[in-house]
């Protein structure tokens, strides 16, 4: 039972380059989410799905965007990839109370 | 708005040595509580929670018990291990058009032999 996957776990990106971050579950949960964790800045989020075929904003959403291509996948891309957007990047689901994690993806912008 | 608050750290303790993170929730409402921990490079894992008013949620020998007079949500536990150096967070559920969770900013735990 594999629960909350991410990929990749690491990737270094030059500024102004693009690229996907994958999320997959399988755990049939309705809800999934992106968060960014940093230094001093705790879990902010980004995006969220409530359920297939439906996404919203989160706290922090400038320079990203989010598909959810199914009830299992949710991805998130940067498209102009941004020195500010170093981080550590958490997929989650839920489904009532309490979020599985997957184990992150850490990107750095150089 | 809906906020949660924890000790700063990071808290440093000897081997068996009793701990105490305090917790404390801002919320119109009534949430649900949670504990999480991080272990080193990995992602949050959900440690304990309590969905109303006096529950107590107990998980590997931490407790925490829900109290809606002191919005608190203190985590303890009677004898740390090494083991349990991590990050512990704090957070609070509202049940919106999705679940929606605020988190604590973490509180650093090193427990030293």
């Amino acid at each position: 039972n594999a629960g909350v996957t991410q990929t990749p776990k690491f990737q270094v990106l030059k500024t102004g380059q693009s690229m996907t971050l994958q999320c997959a579950q399988d755990m049939n949960h309705n809800s999934m989410y992106w968060y960014r964790q940093d230094p001093g800045m705790g879990l902010r989020l980004i995006y969220y799905s409530a359920s297939e075929g439906t996404t919203d904003k989160g706290e922090v959403p400038n320079g990203y965007n989010v598909s959810r291509l199914n009830k299992r996948e949710f991805s998130l891309r940067l498209e102009s990839a941004a020195p500010s957007q170093t981080s550590v990047y958490f997929c989650a689901t839920s489904q009532g109370y309490g979020y599985t994690f997957g184990s992150g993806t850490r990107l750095t912008v150089v | 708005g809906d906020s949660v608050t924890q000790m700063e750290g990071p808290v440093t303790l000897s081997e068996e040595a009793f701990l105490t993170i305090n917790c404390t929730y801002t919320a119109t409402g009534y949430p649900s509580l949670f504990w999480y921990v991080q272990y080193p490079g990995e992602g949050l894992q959900l440690l304990l929670k309590a969905t109303k008013a006096d529950d107590k949620g107990s998980n590997k020998g931490f407790e925490a018990t829900y109290r809606k007079e002191t919005t608190s949500f203190h985590l303890e536990k009677g004898s740390v291990q090494v083991s349990d150096s991590a990050v512990y967070f704090c957070a609070l559920s509202m049940k919106t058009s999705y679940d929606k969770v605020i988190f604590g900013p973490g509180t650093s735990l090193s427990v030293i032999p």
